[in-house]
């Protein structure tokens, strides 16, 4: 079976461009999560999606951040405009229902960088 | 809030030795813990879970125990081998599976 598909791998922008990234959930995943993993640190939720609608975007700065899942299957989330400390690994995540005891599968990540 | 603590790293142990990784939470209600592992160059995966107080969640030789009245989710495992080395999150879910991540143990196995 595939996995959760994310696009670039990297990323390097200079502060007050704009970014964005892309995931592929696996076939199926009603929702979908993006975190946010900076060096040393555990990943954060910033978005979760059951299927095209947010569950939950309490700690995504939605000054500078959004995300939208069309069609309920792929999704983007931007960056306008980067920060230096936006500088992580921003990783998608999908699972079948969304349920509290569900193994979440995570794609490799794209490692942002923001000089 | 929900929040998970675990032990700093990096932990370096040579092969064969027992690995303990400590974890402690605090949460409302009864969340579901999990343990997650990073390898180099790769994505997080989940290696074990325990969804109730007392559940043992067991994967590849590791195990960790449930512990309410402790509040804890130790990882451990007897042996371990070179091909363990990686980054250990303890993690935790409640009902909308908002999981909640630890800053992650970096382990390292020497042969």
């Amino acid at each position: 079976e595939a996995g959760v598909a994310q696009s670039p791998r990297y990323k390097i922008i200079e502060k007050r461009q704009s970014v964005a990234f892309w995931c592929n959930p696996i076939s199926g995943h009603a929702t979908l999560y993006w975190y946010q993993q900076i060096l040393g640190q555990g990943p954060k939720l910033l978005i979760q999606f059951q299927n095209n609608g947010v569950v939950d975007d309490s700690q995504l700065p939605k000054d500078r951040f959004s995300a939208e899942r069309l069609k309920g299957v792929d999704s983007t989330l931007k960056i306008q405009p980067a920060k230096l400390e936006d500088s992580a690994v921003y990783l998608c995540a999908s699972s079948l229902g969304g349920q509290g005891s569900e193994k979440l599968f995570f794609g490799s990540g794209t490692q942002l960088s923001v000089l | 809030g929900n929040s998970v603590t675990q032990m700093e790293g990096p932990v370096t142990l040579s092969e064969e030795a027992f690995l303990t990784i400590n974890c402690t939470y605090t949460a409302t209600g009864y969340p579901s813990l999990f343990w997650y592992v990073q390898y180099p160059g790769e994505g997080l995966q989940l290696l074990l879970k325990a969804t109730k107080a007392d559940d043992k969640g067991s994967n590849k030789g590791f195990e960790a125990t449930y512990r309410k009245e402790t509040t804890s989710f130790h990882l451990e495992k007897g042996s371990v081998q070179v091909s363990d080395s990686a980054v250990y999150f303890c993690a935790l879910s409640g009902a909308t599976n908002k999981l909640i991540f630890g800053t992650g143990t970096l382990l390292a196995v020497q042969p």
